[in-house]
């Protein structure tokens, strides 16, 4: 059972784009919502996250957009660079470990 | 502060033969979490300990199981290794205890079992 559903599978929008990723969430007990970056070779970085008090967090060019009512969280890269080209994880979570999504495979061309 | 650190960082096996992994959290965090990363399904939540008990596992068979030391350093084992369990194997630390605060990871151990 898939507990959030992320999408797209791969993204590819040029320099200076906006890039989208949104995730989908079931278990309503989930209080905590992070997002991953990872790199080839590289262990997932911490990007930025959010709780259910609010419904948008903004650090620098990452956004994080959260809707209680719909289940739904997204992460907005603005100004997109290609040193931002990897792969995007949303997770979940609340008292176990991160339930994470399948990942995004985002290319920035320039 | 340095950074999670894992050892080793490749890894060879056979079927059969049993592995154990290490990880040593940031200095100060007493949460270490395990993750299994393959490409078919993607990131999984192993186990977490803190202060040496396991307060969390994941939905993975007996075969794989972890201890926590009391310098907040963690082994992970696997026994009887299938070939499914090649994988990236991941260690989290966090200064709390639980999934919903944030976890540092390090660059993982890559197994392959042969």
């Amino acid at each position: 059972q898939q507990q959030v559903k992320q999408s797209p599978q791969s993204l590819i929008v040029q320099k200076g784009g906006i890039s989208i990723i949104n995730c989908a969430y079931e278990n309503t007990a989930f209080d905590y919502f992070p997002w991953y970056q990872q790199f080839p070779g590289k262990g997932p970085a911490l990007l930025i996250a959010i709780r259910p008090d609010v419904s948008e967090k903004k650090e620098g060019r990452f956004t994080i957009s959260f809707n209680k009512s719909a289940k739904q969280f997204s992460l907005h890269i603005m100004d997109s660079q290609p040193g931002d080209s990897a792969t995007y994880f949303c997770a979940a979570s609340w008292a176990d470990g991160l339930t994470f999504g399948k990942g995004t495979h985002l290319i920035i061309q320039p | 502060k340095a950074g999670v650190t894992q050892t080793p960082r490749y890894l060879i096996k056979t079927r059969g033969q049993q592995v154990t992994l290490s990880c040593s959290p940031i200095s100060g965090h007493r949460s270490v979490s395990w993750y299994q990363q393959t490409p078919g399904q993607g990131l999984q939540f192993l186990f977490e300990y803190f202060s040496e008990t396991q307060r969390n596992k994941g939905n993975f068979p007996g075969r794989f199981s972890g201890r926590q030391f009391s310098n907040s350093r963690s082994e992970m084992n696997v026994s009887t290794l299938e070939l499914g369990d090649s994988a990236l194997y991941l260690c989290a630390s966090s200064s709390l205890a639980g999934g919903a605060n944030e976890q540092f990871f390090g660059p993982g151990t890559r197994l392959t079992v042969l």
